[in-house]
């Protein structure tokens, strides 16, 4: 079974400084790769992701990530972080290729990014 | 409405109730999902519909656990004989059907079995 794993519970980082969220995937298999921001008090909402193309990948708020399909990872990163970007970060793949659903989706267990002043 | 909405927000019942919690999805959308968030985890999947017809329901944990799209739009989880293990907040997601599309989540449901 697929699984994902997000080994940093928490980061602390400085405001402006920049940012790595780490995550690694189980499958050696083609599947998808997402990134979903939980804002305190509101939904998940989508960063990112990656199908197919490209590895580097761009998302809202100046985030990007990189697919490295030999190390199963797929990292997030920002080169300058706001207070505002103070949230819980969710790593998420899916196995569309064998009957899933793209959104079928099979969560890390999430980051919590505290950016301090 | 412009989101998916999720009815309650929060509820509390009693260990051995009865609950129903209910998803509006986004106006068009034909794919449905229902997630479950324990605390300090991420979310988990539990069923997820195609139209009115549940396409894939390997993620419900147990039999107390069904859940309904009659006319392809609301959706209602219902879990029976509620236990203190089923208090964790319950998520709705949808979207267009088809390859390269977003699932727009709800804010959920906060369900606590006292």
């Amino acid at each position: 079974a697929q699984s994902v794993t997000q080994l940093d519970s928490q980061v602390p980082v400085f405001e402006e400084a920049p940012v790595e969220l780490r995550c690694n995937y189980s499958s050696s298999v083609s599947v998808y790769l997402f990134w979903y921001v939980q804002y305190p008090n509101q939904g998940l909402q989508l960063l990112l992701k990656y199908l197919s193309g490209s590895t580097l990948v761009k998302g809202i708020n100046g985030f990007e990530a990189e697919f490295n399909k030999s190390q199963t990872s797929f990292h997030l990163r920002k080169p300058s972080v706001h207070i505002s970007d103070t949230a819980e970060y969710f790593c998420a793949v899916s196995d569309p290729f064998r009957g899933g659903a793209t959104n079928k989706l099979i969560f890390g267990t999430g980051t919590l990014l505290a950016v301090q002043p | 409405g412009a989101g998916v909405s999720q009815t309650p927000s929060n509820k509390v019942t009693e260990k051995g109730k009865y609950v129903e919690l209910r998803c509006d999805p986004i106006s068009g959308h034909t794919a449905l999902y229902w997630y479950r968030q324990s605390l300090g985890q991420g979310p988990e999947f539990l069923i997820y519909f195609q139209g009115t017809g549940a396409a894939d329901d390997s993620g419900l944990p147990n039999d107390r656990f069904f859940a309904v799209r009659p006319e392809g739009s609301v959706s209602t989880l219902k879990i029976q004989r509620t236990e203190r293990g089923d208090s964790a907040v319950y998520l709705c997601a949808s979207s267009y059907s088809g390859v390269n599309t977003e699932a727009f989540f709800g804010q959920g449901t906060r369900l606590t079995v006292v």
